[in-house]
C-alpha cells in the first residue's frame, strides 16, 4: 500500500470550508483513496473514498488530481463538531485481503468560533 | 441500533494482570478487528479475523490473544507479557464481501496499567 503524506495540523473558521491535502505519490492504479476522521477518544468514522474521479457524499467532497498524486479532503461548511483528526489512507480494492488499513499520523484540524 | 459496542470505556488493572476487553457488533460483519493507539499516534493493528474460528496477527500482536467463536464477539485479552498495555484500544468490523474498505468502529477501550 502506498504511503500518504498530510500537514500536521490546520485551523479553519467556523462556517467556511476546510480542505485537507493529502499527498500520495507512490498510488498505484488499482488503489483507492480513503478518509477517516478521529474525535478526541471516539473510534474512528468513515468519512469517503474515491480512485480517480470526484466524489461527494453528505460529509464532505473528494477531490483527486488527474495523475492521483494528491487528493483534497473538502468540508464545505465546517462547524465546530468537525474538530477531529483526519486520517487519509489509500489501499486497493480487495476483499480477499479486507484485513489491514495503514493509519499515518493524520491532519488535526481545529475549527475555531 | 445496529453498531459495535467495545466495554468498559475505562478499565483499570495491576501491572502483571491479565484483562480482556469485550468486543460486540450486530452488524452482521464477517470481518473484526483489534487496534491499538497510543498519544498521539495512528492506529496499529493487533490481530483481526475474518471468519468465526479463525484469526490472523497484525504488526503488534505479542503480548495479547484473541478468539472468535461467535460472529458477533472478537474478545481481546492483554496478557501480563505485553511489555507496554497502557494505551486506546479500538474494535472494529467490515463485511468481507465490501468491495471497499469502511471498517466500523466501536467507541474504544481506554486501559491503564498502574
Amino acid at each position: 500500500d502506498a504511503k500518504t503524506t498530510q500537514p500536521p495540523s490546520m485551523d479553519c473558521a467556523e462556517g467556511r470550508a476546510a480542505n485537507l491535502p493529502c499527498n500520495h505519490s507512490t498510488i498505484s492504479g488499482n488503489e483507492y483513496v480513503y478518509w477517516y476522521r478521529q474525535i478526541h477518544s471516539q473510534g474512528p468514522q468513515y468519512i469517503i473514498h474515491g480512485l480517480k474521479n470526484n466524489e461527494t457524499n453528505e460529509m464532505a467532497s473528494l477531490i483527486i488530481t488527474e495523475d492521483r498524486k494528491s487528493s483534497t479532503l473538502i468540508l464545505p461548511h465546517a462547524t465546530l463538531r468537525d474538530t477531529a483528526v483526519y486520517y487519509c489512507i489509500v489501499r486497493t480494492i480487495n476483499a480477499g485481503n479486507n484485513r489491514k488499513l495503514i493509519w499515518g499520523l493524520g491532519t488535526s484540524l481545529a475549527v475555531n468560533p | 441500533d445496529g453498531g459495535i459496542t467495545q466495554s468498559p470505556k475505562y478499565l483499570f488493572r495491576k501491572e502483571g494482570q491479565n484483562v480482556t476487553l469485550s468486543c460486540e457488533q450486530n452488524l452482521n460483519h464477517d470481518a473484526m478487528y483489534w487496534y491499538r493507539q497510543d498519544p498521539g499516534q495512528g492506529l496499529r493493528l493487533i490481530y483481526y479475523s475474518q471468519i468465526v474460528n479463525d484469526f490472523q496477527k497484525g504488526d503488534i500482536a505479542e503480548g495479547y490473544s484473541v478468539s472468535r467463536e461467535k460472529k458477533e464477539s472478537f474478545p481481546l485479552t492483554v496478557t501480563s507479557a505485553q511489555k507496554n498495555p497502557t494505551a486506546f484500544y479500538l474494535c472494529a468490523s467490515s463485511p468481507i464481501e465490501s468491495s471497499y474498505n469502511e471498517q466500523f468502529f466501536g467507541p474504544g477501550t481506554r486501559l491503564t496499567v498502574l
